[in-house]
């Protein structure tokens, strides 16, 4: 059974603190690792897609590495607002399946002002 | 383009009725997907389609059946419903290449009472 785990489940910050989550994924058949950001109410959106080992992405505050020798991928938010409260998921792409994820629980980030 | 649209977006059914869960993309995607929510769970997938005419058990097929009836639509049948079942679906497609990002749909909200 495939798993991912995601650490820590639930995250309360100040605004403007920098914070980081784990997504920890298996090391073997790897093919990609999504990060999609899920707000209350609304449907997930693809924040990154990363295939490479040693893959670093930005998308303005938020920035995501990849380690897939080890198995685990970082997503960093720095300089938190409370617009980035959401759910933030990790999925892991199993090579030549179809493009199937497995999902990981989520880490749910809280901003207060 | 309206991307992936869900209908109906909420329904309460009593245990043993049937029902259809339909989903539409406008993308002209070749693949797209069935996922359930649950609290503490994350997304998991039910059924998959990887072109019009193809379709896979995901993780959790039991209780569900799923046409592809064309490139645009996926359907989701619950024949029977059950209390278990009570969950909120996704559908998603991706674009042609099986690293690209999923697009989700707003989900539907089902209650099995």
């Amino acid at each position: 059974i495939l798993n991912v785990e995601q650490s820590p489940q639930s995250l309360h910050v100040q605004e403007g603190d920098s914070t980081n989550f784990t997504c920890s994924f298996p090391s073997s058949n790897f093919y990609a690792l999504h990060w999609y950001r899920w707000e209350t109410a609304k449907s997930p959106e693809a924040l990154f897609v990363m295939t490479l080992n040693g893959d670093e992405k930005k998308k303005g505050r938020i920035s995501a590495t990849l380690n897939t020798k080890e198995g685990y991928s970082y997503l960093y938010i720095k300089g938190s607002q409370p617009e980035d409260s959401a759910t933030y998921l990790c999925a892991f792409m199993i090579y030549n399946q179809g493009g199937k994820l497995i999902f990981g629980q989520g880490t749910e980030l809280s901003v207060k002002p | 383009n309206a991307g992936v649209t869900q209908t109906p977006k909420f329904q309460v059914l009593k245990t043993g009725q049937s029902m259809t869960l339909q989903c539409a993309q406008d993308m002209n995607h070749n693949s797209m997907y069935w996922y359930r929510q649950d609290p503490g769970m994350g997304l998991r997938l039910i059924y998959y389609s990887a072109s019009e005419g193809t379709t896979d058990k995901g993780e959790v097929p039991n209780g569900y059946n799923v046409s592809r009836l064309n490139k645009r639509e996926f359907s989701l049948r619950l024949e029977s419903a059950a209390p278990s079942q009570t969950s909120v679906y996704f559908c998603a497609s991706r674009g042609d290449r099986e690293d690209y990002e999923q697009y989700f749909g707003p989900g539907t909200r089902l209650t099995v009472t």
